[in-house]
């Protein structure tokens, strides 16, 4: 499968851990992008990568969330100190912009349980 | 800012009937609007987007400013087609600030 792929699928963890999602794009394309989603809502944008660069981030991006992409290849979404609300699934996406279409595909996500 | 709203949280319709799935944005510009699909474990994907103007899996939809909809429409529908739908809206060309999603209309088709 030479999708977007995403590691892990899923996380359990404890009220103020750390958890670190990673997310290994569709090869040589430039654009990646992280969402949350959450249960009866659809996704919801937090960032996005241009290559390396990181162009946007959304309000919902607080500051214990940071994402970086070193290479432009592979991304991680860190979360620190987490929160019951932070629970959700985490998808990864990754396009070719530049080109006709720029087609957005997604991961299967990490869903992440904060108990 | 920029909002889609997807009325219908639930759509079930009998296999053959046809299917109209709303959509309706609010946005300043000119929008380009998608339709993604989720079907049960598998990840979510296009299914179509505007610009195209084609048809997939005999789902078709037409993007009317004056309405400000972007309804997705199949004429007979088929047990495979039971998912989530979500209408999704760019503000820019590529989806350079990303998409904004509505929250999604599970459709389902029964025999």
């Amino acid at each position: 499968d030479t999708g977007v792929s995403q590691d892990p699928r899923h996380k359990i963890t404890k009220r103020g851990q750390n958890v670190t999602f990673r997310c290994d794009p569709i090869s040589e394309h430039n654009r990646l992008y992280w969402y949350r989603q959450t249960l009866g809502q659809g996704p919801e944008f937090l960032t996005y990568f241009q290559n390396e660069a990181q162009l946007e981030k959304s309000r919902l991006l607080s500051d214990r969330f940071s994402a970086e992409r070193p290479k432009g290849s592979f991304s991680t979404l860190e979360i620190q100190r987490t929160e019951q609300g932070d629970s959700a699934m985490y998808l990864c996406a990754s396009s070719l912009w530049g080109y006709t279409g720029n087609t957005i595909y997604f991961g299967e996500g990490s869903w992440l349980t904060v108990v | 800012a920029q909002r889609v709203t997807q009325p219908e949280k639930l759509l079930s319709v009998f296999k053959g009937a046809p299917v109209e799935l709303k959509c309706n944005y609010s946005y300043s510009g000119s929008p380009e609007l998608f339709w993604y699909v989720q079907y049960s474990r598998q990840r979510l994907q296009l299914l179509l987007r505007h610009i195209s103007r084609e048809s997939i899996k005999g789902f078709t939809a037409d993007l009317n400013k004056g309405e400000t909809s972007f309804h997705l429409k199949k004429p007979f529908a088929q047990e495979e087609d039971s998912a989530m739908y979500y209408c999704a809206l760019s503000g820019y060309g590529g989806g350079a600030d990303g998409l904004t999603f509505g929250k999604g209309t599970h459709l389902i088709i029964q025999p």
